[in-house]
């Protein structure tokens, strides 16, 4: 079975600093690895994803992650945030060809003026 | 536009009362899941379907009862069995063709229900 950790339940950053968000996986079976976002009293919006391929995944809004298969990580970062940044992050995973997808408990970005 | 439609936004129910929450979507997805929400707990799945008229059990379906009669709708029934009920309810499909082209879910904006 797979279960996925993220390891800050809240993290507080000042405008235009750099942030990551940590997550670690466990799963003996190939996985796809996903980070959603979501703002509040709305649904989940997928923020990007890794399948396969070049380890480093980007979003559309400067966002990235890295996917480490010997940590069992895929940490997201991005080099400067905005306060329109805030929300609330879910770190993903579901086995490969599954039907079933494993969220993390969450991790509250605070974007701070 | 495609999407996933849960209504209503917001439902306030009575204890002893059941209470059916509606999710549509016209993705043409096969997938559709239910999930609760509780601070600082993620997303628990209460019930997922892969096919019309087939359903499973999540971690946490006690309490609860789902249909799937349509490829589009996929209902979720807060019953009375449910000790605490209130909570955020998230409705998602997701395709299951092509693997690569099906890989994540597509969530509804959510219906928050408050038991009082």
């Amino acid at each position: 079975a797979q279960s996925v950790t993220q390891l800050d339940s809240q993290v507080p950053v000042f405008e235009e600093a750099p942030v990551e968000l940590r997550c670690n996986y466990s799963s003996s079976v190939s996985v796809y690895l996903f980070w959603y976002v979501q703002y509040p009293n709305q649904g989940l919006q997928l923020l990007l994803k890794y399948l396969s391929g070049s380890t480093l995944v980007k979003s559309i809004n400067g966002f990235e992650a890295e996917f480490n298969k010997s940590q069992t990580s895929f940490h997201l970062r991005k080099p400067s945030v905005h306060i329109s940044d805030t929300a609330e992050y879910f770190c993903a995973v579901s086995k490969t060809g599954g039907f079933k997808t494993i969220f993390g408990a969450g991790t509250r970005l605070f974007v701070k003026a | 536009d495609g999407g996933i439609t849960q209504s209503p936004k917001y439902l306030f129910r009575k204890e002893g009362q059941n209470v059916t929450l509606s999710c549509e979507q016209n993705l043409n997805h096969d997938a559709m899941y239910w999930y609760r929400q509780d601070p600082g707990q993620g997303l628990r799945l209460i019930y997922y379907s892969q096919i019309v008229n087939d359903f499973q059990k999540g971690d946490i379906a006690e309490g609860y009862s789902v249909s799937r009669e349509k490829k589009e709708s996929f209902p979720l029934t807060v019953t009375s069995a449910q000790k605490n009920p209130t909570a955020f309810y998230l409705c998602a499909s997701r395709g299951t063709g092509s693997v690569s082209m099906n890989t994540e879910a597509f969530f509804g904006q959510g219906t928050r229900l408050t038991v009082v």
